[in-house]
């Protein structure tokens, strides 16, 4: 195990559902990432906190919040997806700052599915 | 064009084969290379790091990176079955920058 922790791994919703995906990371680091990946496709660098903050946010539609209340965890709160928004959502964390040489640890990732 | 080029596969060898996975890049200023490792149903792990030109060797495997060719390459020798995975390619320009990953490459290892 990598450390890091992500709930649920398998989700199925509906366009109209609200719900969260949860990560936790044991390591004791300072960054936190949301990564998106969907078949035969790069991944996808949705959001990266540092200290808590929100210090990156790549054009991710409004549908999806994130929410850092702490180094350890984070949140993608979800609502009214689109059935084009169905992939393997994956949290990574980082010792230092965003970026650089810093090792990255995934998580297993939520694999959702859009209805 | 994609800033990295990575071929999806399926590659599939035999046990104890030499397998060569590449990516292709289009912006001169990456700087550090890594490789990623991703089994099914788990997340990536860094398998290999380099920074700038040059090879590394660790084990088994070999990165090698042609900054003149923008082309980087990892070589897996006496392949195993445990090998099977797929292999992501991931590029900095600097540090402080964000990882641009390759699509990946489906490695299939037969007994």
């Amino acid at each position: 195990e990598t450390g890091v922790t992500q709930t649920p791994r398998h989700l199925v919703m509906g366009m109209t559902n609200k719900k969260s995906l949860k990560c936790e990371q044991h390591l004791g680091h300072n960054a936190m990432y949301w990564y998106k990946q969907s078949a035969k496709k790069p991944l996808e660098l949705m959001f990266v906190y540092s200290l808590e903050e929100r210090v990156e946010n790549n054009s991710v539609p409004s549908r999806f919040s994130p929410e850092c209340p702490n180094s350890s965890h984070l949140f993608l709160h979800l609502h009214t997806l689109q059935p084009e928004d169905s992939a393997l959502y994956l949290c990574a964390s980082s010792q230092d700052l965003p970026g650089g040489t810093d090792t990255q640890y995934f998580g297993p990732g939520t694999r959702l599915t859009v209805l | 064009q994609k800033e990295v080029e990575q071929d999806p596969g399926p590659l599939s060898v035999p046990e104890g084969a030499i397998v060569s996975l590449n990516c292709t890049y289009s912006n001169s200023a990456f700087q550090y290379f890594m490789w990623y490792r991703q089994y099914s149903r788990k997340g990536p792990e860094l398998l290999m790091y380099t920074y700038s030109s040059g090879n590394k060797e660790d084990g088994r495997f070999t990165a090698q990176v042609d900054k003149s060719s923008k082309y980087i390459s990892l070589f897996i020798r006496d392949s195993q079955p445990s090998d099977s995975a797929t292999y992501l390619c991931a590029m900095l320009y600097n540090q402080g920058g964000k990882l641009i990953f390759g699509q990946g490459t489906e490695l299939s290892v037969k007994p």
